[in-house]
């Protein structure tokens, strides 16, 4: 089946660094999306990417859907403490079934 | 930006009871709802997809008659987790879609003494 690659597993970073996270895979998708998640609560949508080459941002994130459709990175700059939390990236295919990655831990030092 | 509820945040029940969950999108009309189950330190794992009108699509491995669902309208749907095992403990998380991106709940913790 479909599987996305991401990396880091985890960061921890002094407050004001900027932060780069990414995610592959081996099929293409339509859509990529970005979520946080805090603990004990659902995720949040960031940033959704609906073309290849397409570059967002939102605030201090920035989000491009990779060129190939099979990749997409998402950059924080100027971390801050809130930032803390987990990054998701997901990509879709044509239907409505999300395929997740497992996760980038963010942790900040201030 | 879209907002989905969910009710109960938590809930711990006795082994052998049902539960249910509830999962409204607020302020769109979800054409879509999803229900995911995520265990500590992992990603979400989608449980069920279900189109309002229609039966739930359960992904391989999740017992349709164990977990019910339910999308009765364009914002609502519930999940019921029947006869409750300890194994069934976790963080239930619905999402919904009108046509664009999901957006998700905040989340269930259930617990199953």
């Amino acid at each position: 089946g479909q599987q996305l690659n991401q990396s880091p597993q985890s960061m921890f970073i002094q407050e004001g660094e900027d932060v780069s996270m990414n995610c592959t895979s081996s099929s293409i998708f339509n859509t990529w999306l970005w979520y946080k998640q805090d603990p004990g609560e659902g995720p949040v949508l960031l940033i959704a990417l609906y073309k290849a080459g397409e570059l967002t941002s939102n605030g201090r994130l920035t989000a491009q859907f990779g060129i190939t459709r099979k990749d997409s990175f998402l950059n924080i700059s100027a971390s801050i403490p809130s930032d803390v939390g987990i990054y998701f990236c997901a990509g879709q295919l044509g239907g409505n079934k999300l395929v997740f990655g497992a996760g980038t831990i963010l942790r900040v030092k201030s | 930006g879209a907002v989905v509820s969910q009710h109960p945040s938590w809930v711990i029940c006795k082994s052998g009871t049902s539960v249910k969950i509830e999962c409204r999108s607020l302020d769109f009309q979800a054409t879509t709802m999803f229900w995911y189950r995520q265990f500590p330190k992992q990603s979400l794992m989608l449980m069920a997809t279900s189109n309002e009108g229609s039966k739930a699509t359960y992904e391989q491995g999740v017992e349709k008659d164990k977990f019910l669902i339910n999308h009765a309208s364009l914002t609502l749907s519930t999940l019921t987790v029947t006869s409750a095992h300890p194994e069934d403990s976790s963080f239930y998380i619905c999402s919904a879609r009108g046509g664009g991106p999901q957006f998700f709940g905040p989340g269930t913790r259930l617990t199953v003494l």
